[in-house]
């Protein structure tokens, strides 16, 4: 079956632009979490969707970002006036939403570029 | 706060060879324990997945034992094959009620043939 799919897979902006990622979860999956990998890092925890709202957005870096999932299912990542540090992939998981025991399954992720 | 720290950050290892990658983590308080592997350009896969409960799983040539009291886990990859190179990262789910996970840098992986 599909898998969880985020676009763009690549985005270069510049200093102070605005940028969406989309995420497209696994159908059926109501908890999704947006994760942001800077180059040899893990993954950091930014935000976590259970169904349409924000269960803990305690890893958002500042109010420059901030997530959305209108309807419980696909869900964006919005970021203003992008900074150079801003630059990493950013991870896109979804899972059922059982509780802890879930397994996340991640996307390919969309490599974000601020020149 | 929950730390997970990787050693070692990269490892090169003739074709056919066993390896051990190790993981620790600084609060013992966790639910599981996963072991994923990244891919160049790709998303994150899972590879095995230790409940809090248990001491080890295995999958194939893949190996991951967990000892929660003393903060360590190590995955053991058993006749190691270039197609097991690759970024493995380790990660836990806190000893709370977040679901987030917390990973390691992870360990850059290269199998020479």
């Amino acid at each position: 079956g599909a898998g969880v799919s985020q676009t763009p897979s690549n985005k270069v902006t510049e200093k102070g632009k605005y940028v969406e990622l989309r995420c497209d979860p696994i159908s059926g999956h109501t908890a999704l979490y947006w994760y942001r990998q800077s180059l040899g890092q893990g993954p950091e925890f930014l935000i976590y969707f259970q169904g349409t709202g924000a269960a803990d957005d305690s890893g958002l870096p500042n109010d420059r970002f901030f997530a959305v999932r209108p309807e419980g299912s696909v869900s964006t990542l919005k970021i203003q006036r992008t900074e150079r540090g801003d630059s990493a992939v950013y991870l896109c998981a979804s899972s059922l939403g059982q509780g802890i025991t879930d397994t996340q399954y991640f996307g390919p992720g969309t490599r974000l570029t601020v020149l | 706060k929950q730390e997970v720290t990787q050693i070692p950050a990269a490892l090169s290892v003739p074709e056919g060879e066993n390896l051990v990658l190790n993981c620790s983590f600084t609060d013992s308080a966790i639910y599981n324990l996963q072991w994923f592997r990244q891919d160049p350009g790709k998303g994150l896969t899972s590879l095995l997945l230790i409940q809090s409960s248990q001491r080890e799983q295995t999958s194939g040539r893949l190996n991951a034992s967990l000892d929660k009291s003393s903060g360590r886990s190590t995955l053991y990859i058993a006749a190691s094959q270039p197609g097991d190179s690759a970024t493995y990262l380790c990660a836990v789910r806190p000893g709370n009620r977040d679901d987030k996970i917390i990973f390691g840098k992870g360990t850059r992986l290269h199998i020479l043939p």
